[in-house]
């Protein structure tokens, strides 16, 4: 089956800096989503993907598809401390009926 | 607009006992979730109602069914839990019938289960 791995894990960085995060897969993939989950909540869609190359941008969150379609970047500039989360890829493969897979998640902390 | 709403939020059970998640979507949407969320597992899916009236199994199937009660409703349940099920759940639901389109996912808030 399709494979994500998300990194890195987790994240401390100070209030201000910029935070990049990443996921591979295995196989090729025709949509990747971003979303953040915050403590005690469900996840919420951040940015969706749905062509190779595709740079999307939401506020201060910078997302784009890879050209290989094997892989994804989250950018998130100047973070401030509501930044603080659980980041999850989600892609779905190019084969008819494949799942949407997500990654294991990176854990960003901000110190103020 | 709720959009994607569980009961209950929290809840601890014994093992063999049974107890049904609900669910309920004001969205409109076609196609709703049920998945668990483990540490370091990210989210698996159990099972999924692509449409009102069919349900399928996800890659976690074992130890729950669903029913899809009308378009807005999606419940989960536990007939014998054990502490494998201890897990955060999450129902989900998107818009489009087909779930591997790349819709997007709507979630809920989750329900905290813990079995003893």
């Amino acid at each position: 089956g399709q494979q994500l791995n998300q990194s890195p894990q987790s994240m401390f960085i100070q209030e201000g800096e910029d935070v990049s995060m990443n996921c591979t897969s295995s196989s090729i993939f025709n949509t990747w989503l971003w979303y953040k989950q915050d403590p005690g909540e469900g996840p919420v869609l951040l940015i969706a993907l749905y062509k190779a190359g595709e740079l999307t941008s939401n506020g201060r969150l910078t997302a784009q598809f890879g050209i290989t379609r094997k892989d994804s970047f989250l950018n998130i500039s100047a973070s401030i401390p509501s930044d603080v989360g659980i980041y999850f890829c989600a892609g779905q493969g190019e084969t008819s009926g494949s799942r949407l897979t997500f990654g294991e998640g990176t854990q960003l902390t901000v110190n103020p | 607009n709720a959009g994607v709403t569980q009961t209950p939020k929290f809840q601890v059970l014994k093992t063999g006992q049974s107890m049904t998640l609900q669910c309920a979507q004001d969205m409109n949407h076609n196609s709703m979730y049920w998945y668990r969320q483990d540490p370091g597992m990210g989210l698996r899916l159990i099972y999924y109602s692509a449409s009102e009236g069919t349900t399928d199994k996800g890659e976690v199937p074992n130890g729950y069914n669903v029913s899809r009660l009308n378009k807005r409703e999606f419940s989960l349940r536990l007939e014998s839990a054990a502490p494998s099920q201890t897990s955060v759940y999450f129902c989900a639901s998107s818009e489009r019938g087909n779930p591997w389109s790349g819709s997007p996912l709507h979630f809920g808030n989750g329900t905290r289960l813990t079995v003893t």
